[in-house]
């Protein structure tokens, strides 16, 4: 794998707690992203960034945000947790846009209850 | 609404046969074309990518492009059950305004031995 952590793995959370997933990328690649992946929706993006305090809006961004204030760390944030937000995230990372050179850290399973 | 479509499956083949997967796209700007392999529980991994018309092979894999039908495939010959696996069909339009990947919603491939 691509030098991409994701952390935590796993977490279970309460409908209106905050919560933080974090991505550290050892690559020193420019772009950064947080997809989510659902049954019968597949891969879907939240949020990129494309250098640090650089980010954009996704498909799927509203109840998230992110910030990334170094190259290697990319957070995404839940404000308030909801159930609709129960989701396997997966950080990716790529040296350009091409889509050619994208890697996908391990994911995070987020449950919501 | 830019859209990516796959036959969910699952696909069933034997060992040893072909499994042909299909991919249809909507944007006609679209100029780069992946398939990525998923295995239960993992995060996606680039096995093909694909950016003119004609066929790309890769040992036992085949890529297929057609831009007139918007239609990518994915060939595997002499199937293994490690190839089973759900296989994701991922368009880019590098060079337009975001140039991130739109995902399928993934085809289960499954080989029997």
């Amino acid at each position: 794998d691509a030098g991409i952590t994701q952390s935590p793995r796993h977490k279970v959370t309460e409908t209106g707690t905050p919560v933080t997933l974090r991505c550290h990328q050892t690559e020193n690649h420019r772009y950064m992203y947080w997809y989510r992946q659902d049954p019968g929706h597949g891969l879907r993006l939240i949020h990129y960034s494309y250098g640090v305090k650089d980010t954009d809006k996704g498909e799927v961004s509203d109840g998230y945000s992110v910030s990334r204030s170094k190259t290697e760390d990319f957070l995404l944030t839940l404000e308030s947790a909801t159930s609709s937000q129960t989701s396997v995230y997966f950080c990716a990372i790529s040296q350009d846009l091409s889509g050619n050179t994208i890697y996908f850290g391990e994911g995070s399973w987020l449950t919501v209850v | 609404q830019k859209e990516v479509e796959q036959n969910s499956g699952p696909l069933s083949v034997p060992e040893g046969a072909i499994a042909s997967l299909n991919c249809t796209y909507s944007d006609r700007g679209s100029q780069s074309f992946f398939w990525y392999r998923q295995y239960s529980g993992k995060s996606p991994e680039l096995i093909m990518s694909i950016y003119s018309n004609g066929d790309k092979e890769d040992g036992r894999f085949t890529a297929q492009l057609n831009k007139a039908s918007q239609y990518v495939s994915l060939l595997i010959r002499d199937s293994q059950p490690s190839d089973s696996a759900t296989y994701l069909c991922a368009v880019s339009n590098y060079g337009g305004s975001q140039g991130n990947l739109i995902f399928g919603k993934g085809t289960k491939l499954s080989v029997k031995p």
